[in-house]
């Protein structure tokens, strides 16, 4: 049982470019989430999913994309990459919503863009 | 929308003494995570808060929601080194997180 792994650990992307980051949980679980982590500001989210097929908009959702194709798997992509998106990025999943389930981190992607 | 302001932003404690960390809500709270990060990982479940007055505990961590649900302290007795990292608070189900308290114990 991996819990939640992330895919890559570390990148670095030139201004412009594209990337995908993947998650993937073994839980079953039915929502996932995708989180930045910048210095001083905690986790803000992005993006989340409350079942396979489906997303939404978190807080900070601009110059990001998500897809939700298989329910073990949640995607964020970067069309085209920006310095402000340097960040180190966490994906979370739990069995349901409504917060009172403990959410299962990932170990996170470090993302640096030049 | 939510805010969440984390107390003190970072604190330094010798090894074998108590601290205190402060979650503040601008509304009042459904219900509140905490979660400690080790520097360069992720984030591990420590509690979850949800009734006013409510008090836990784990080991030498014991975290409380007063009774107006908008302020959270956690507090660890007795640090360790293992006690080091980022603790983070966080609301649901708006799912809004302060902004970490950096703990680091001196042996």
């Amino acid at each position: 049982n991996a819990g939640v792994t992330q895919t890559p650990k570390f990148r670095v992307l030139k201004t412009g470019q594209s990337m995908t980051l993947l998650c993937a949980q073994d839980m079953n679980h039915e929502y996932m989430y995708w989180y930045r982590q910048d210095p001083g500001m905690g986790l803000r989210l992005i993006h989340y999913s409350v079942g396979e097929g489906t997303t939404a908009k978190g807080e900070v959702p601009d110059g990001y994309n998500v897809s939700r194709l298989k329910k073990q798997n949640f995607l964020l992509g970067l069309e085209s990459a920006a310095p402000s998106q340097t960040s180190v990025y966490f994906c979370a999943s739990t069995p349901v919503g409504g917060g009172s389930y403990e959410q299962y981190f990932g170990p996170g992607t470090r993302l640096t863009v030049t | 929308s939510q805010e969440l302001e984390q107390s003190p932003q970072s604190l330094i404690v010798q090894e074998g003494k108590n601290l205190t960390i402060n979650c503040t809500s601008s509304k009042t709270l459904y219900g509140l995570y905490w979660y400690k990060q080790k520097y360069g990982e992720g984030l591990i479940f420590l509690m979850m808060l949800q009734k006013g007055g409510e008090e836990k505990s784990h080991e030498k961590i014991t975290a409380k929601l007063d009774e107006k649900k908008q302020q959270s302290s956690l507090h660890i007795t007795a640090s360790q080194p293992s006690h080091a990292g980022i603790y983070l608070c966080g609301a649901f189900p708006k799912l809004t997180f302060g902004g970490g308290t950096r703990v680091l114990v001196k042996p």
